[in-house]
């Protein structure tokens, strides 16, 4: 995938069991926070948002839990499946800034 | 399908040579945003336009140029290239454009790469 080379950080997770990504920011004055997955050979695609009001968040078998204090937001999958298997990138941005700034990314790989 | 067109889908070029690439957003949104993605640098923000104007400029060098036009579709201008460009360029919309960014649909990409 266009990800190879990176030397991204991987998570291997057996197929049906819950993954945990984690992600660190930079920037103490963001406040918007958001989780996308990329496939091989596909563009990001959006999977959650939090702001930084919030500390934690509900999707459908996603969970995103932001802490201020540490400057960390991770992203949970509950039962994983082979689909989820992609690169899932953290981004930040500051209130009025309009500019998303992508971290490096995490490699999630299931196993069946 | 995000409803983002990018094109071409692949381009092949030479040292010191001048690219376009092409970005149709979805239907009804009026931002554009311009990534590039390399192996070594991730995702980078090049440059955002909301309806026609330039929102917001990130590492966008100077021989890279952009612009909207008012249908909206917008086209990355890529010139002098070297081979460092070498990369994939993504095209991302959303509906808005104001104090952030909210959900950007990506396209697919184009990927270029300089020989």
């Amino acid at each position: 995938g266009e990800n190879v080379g990176l030397h991204l950080p991987t998570l291997s997770v057996q197929e049906g069991d819950n993954s945990i990504i984690n992600c660190a920011y930079s920037n103490s004055a963001s406040d918007y926070f958001i989780w996308y997955k990329q496939e091989s050979g596909k563009g990001p695609q959006f999977i959650i948002d939090i702001r930084s009001n919030m500390d934690k968040r509900q999707g459908q078998r996603v969970t995103v839990l932001l802490n201020k204090t540490v400057k960390h937001l991770s992203l949970q999958i509950a039962a994983t499946q082979p689909g989820d298997s992609a690169v899932y990138f953290c981004a930040e941005e500051g209130y009025g800034n309009n500019r998303l700034a992508f971290g490096k990314g995490n490699q999630v790989v299931v196993i069946p | 399908d995000s409803g983002v067109t990018q094109t071409p889908k692949h381009l092949i070029t030479a040292t010191g040579q001048r690219v376009t690439l092409r970005c149709s957003p979805r239907s009804g949104d009026l931002s554009v945003y311009w990534y590039q993605q390399s192996l070594d640098q991730g995702l980078q923000f090049l440059i955002h336009y909301y309806n026609g104007e330039e929102r917001a400029k990130g590492n966008i060098l100077e021989r890279f140029s952009a612009q909207q036009f008012p249908d909206l579709h917008s086209e990355l201008n890529l010139s002098s290239l070297e081979l460092g460009d070498s990369a994939l360029y993504f095209c991302a919309s959303s509906v808005r454009g104001d104090l952030n960014t909210g959900e950007l649909f990506f396209g697919e990409g184009s990927r270029l790469t300089v020989l």
